[in-house]
């Protein structure tokens, strides 16, 4: 069964503290991986599609990568508005549905 | 603004009663998702249209079902409600049915059952 697990559960870092989020997945066939941002009571905002491993996507102060086994987000100096739900989910081979992992609950202080 | 449309955005029902989720997809796109976000769950997939047709399904109840209408809006009818079913129900759109394709959601219905 494909499965997503996210780590940390929950990262609080100041203003200009860059740091990662991870992404591991178990899936038969990645089609695509897939980083959506999520504030509170609102619905998922797309930020990123990786589709093979060494791929390296970039936006304003994120950067998404992907290996056979994992994918990171990193973000660079945040600031207190990038504060939100990181989620990862993954689209297998013959399948269109997202499998999404519980997601890494951001908080950037001033 | 994904340019994905629900209605309701919020929802409050009794145990026993039916509701009607309604999702309008992004212009252009021909496939419609649902899916079921409580706090213990996470992001779950319900089931998925593909112009006009149910193209697969996943962890929804035989109490739930949907449909996609000729204009491409779709409806999530749940019937029956118990507490659990409290829970933010999202619909996304994307423009084909092929794999891989990025789907964009909408914001959401947040229904409550008392």
């Amino acid at each position: 069964e494909d499965q997503v697990t996210q780590s940390p559960e929950a990262l609080r870092l100041q203003e200009g503290e860059s740091s990662s989020l991870n992404c591991s997945y178990t899936v038969s066939g990645l089609r695509g991986l897939f980083w959506y941002r999520q504030d509170p009571g609102k619905g998922p905002e797309f930020l990123f599609t990786l589709y093979s491993a060494g791929e390296e996507k970039e936006k304003e102060r994120l950067k998404a990568t992907l290996t056979k086994k994992e994918s990171f987000l990193h973000i660079t100096a945040p600031k207190p508005e990038d504060s939100a739900t990181y989620l990862c989910a993954v689209q297998a081979a013959g399948f269109q549905k997202l499998v999404f992992g519980t997601g890494t609950r951001l908080l950037v202080s001033p | 603004d994904s340019g994905v449309t629900q209605t309701p955005k919020h929802l409050i029902t009794a145990t026993g009663q039916r509701v009607t989720l309604r999702c309008s997809p992004r212009s252009g796109d021909l496939s419609v998702y649902w899916y079921q976000q409580s706090l213990d769950q996470g992001l779950q997939f319900l089931i998925q249209y593909y112009n006009g047709e149910e193209r697969a399904k996943g962890n929804i109840l035989e109490r739930f079902s949907a449909q996609q209408f000729p204009d491409l809006h779709s409806e999530l009818n749940l019937s029956s409600l118990e507490l659990g079913d409290s829970a933010l129900y999202f619909c996304a759109s994307s423009p084909r049915s092929q794999i891989p394709d990025t789907q964009y959601f909408g914001p959401g219905t947040r229904l409550t059952v008392l």
